[in-house]
């Protein structure tokens, strides 16, 4: 079955950079699209990013262009999301999420993990 | 990349029906396909439970049903049951890679 694992959360700094991971298994990762999407305490969902199943391809919401880098390692079927000028307002759990349609990545997510929670405090 | 705009909250007794709307905008929602809704309980992860507008993933409950209509699409949920309280919301491809979702509807179950 899909599984997908968060991990790499904690409370930063405003400024200080963080990593995400998320480590994938029961499907075929590197066929697939994948995303990170984050919720805020108490808030709805937030789409943050995308990258294309080959890493290619990658698509951000507009509020952490410039700051936050999605990418993937198809050998260690990981994503991550490297998050730098980290914001108080970037506090949120953060989910990681499958694309549902193989080798595109407009279907959406279909699958999600548990999420990590960051929180961005002084 | 604004939010869909959806109901802040939708209520029903047990066995009747319920309408969440998702509205988005020509660029969202009314030109494509790619509408999906979750269900999201408390301290969860959200659950897919429509995809393409009105596709229903393996083991979701045919009591749910989505459509679309120009910028505005709909989920009901027939006979709602207790189970079915918990957040909604929808999403949609919004062109050049990106997603936006719906800003969430906490479903009561009266």
């Amino acid at each position: 079955q899909v599984q997908l694992v968060e991990s790499g959360g904690g409370v930063v700094q405003p400024g200080r950079s963080l990593r995400l991971s998320c480590a994938a298994s029961g499907f075929s990762f590197s066929s697939y699209a994948m995303h990170w999407v984050r919720q805020a305490p108490g808030k709805g969902l937030e789409w943050v990013a995308v990258t294309s199943y080959e890493g290619v391809n990658k698509y951000y919401v507009d509020s952490v262009k410039g700051r936050f880098t999605i990418s993937r390692d198809n050998s260690m079927n990981t994503l991550y999301l490297q998050m730098n000028s980290l914001r108080g307002e970037d506090t949120a759990v953060y989910y990681c999420a499958r694309d549902g349609e193989k080798y595109g990545y407009s279907f959406g997510p279909d699958y999600w993990g548990q999420g990590t929670l960051v929180t961005v405090s002084s | 990349q604004s939010a869909l705009t959806q109901p802040a909250s939708v209520s029903g007794s047990p066995g009747q029906s319920i309408t969440i709307s998702c509205t988005g905008a020509s660029s969202d929602v009314g030109s494509y396909n790619f509408v999906s809704w979750y269900q999201q309980h408390p301290g969860k992860a959200p659950k897919l439970m429509i995809y393409e507008v009105t596709k229903r993933p393996s083991g979701v409950s045919d009591r749910l049903s989505g459509s679309k209509s120009a910028n505005t699409a709909s989920l009901t949920i027939s006979g709602l049951q207790a189970e079915d309280e918990a957040d909604y919301y929808c999403s949609s491809y919004a062109g050049s890679g990106t997603f936006v979702f719906g800003t969430g509807t906490k479903v009561t179950v009266l």
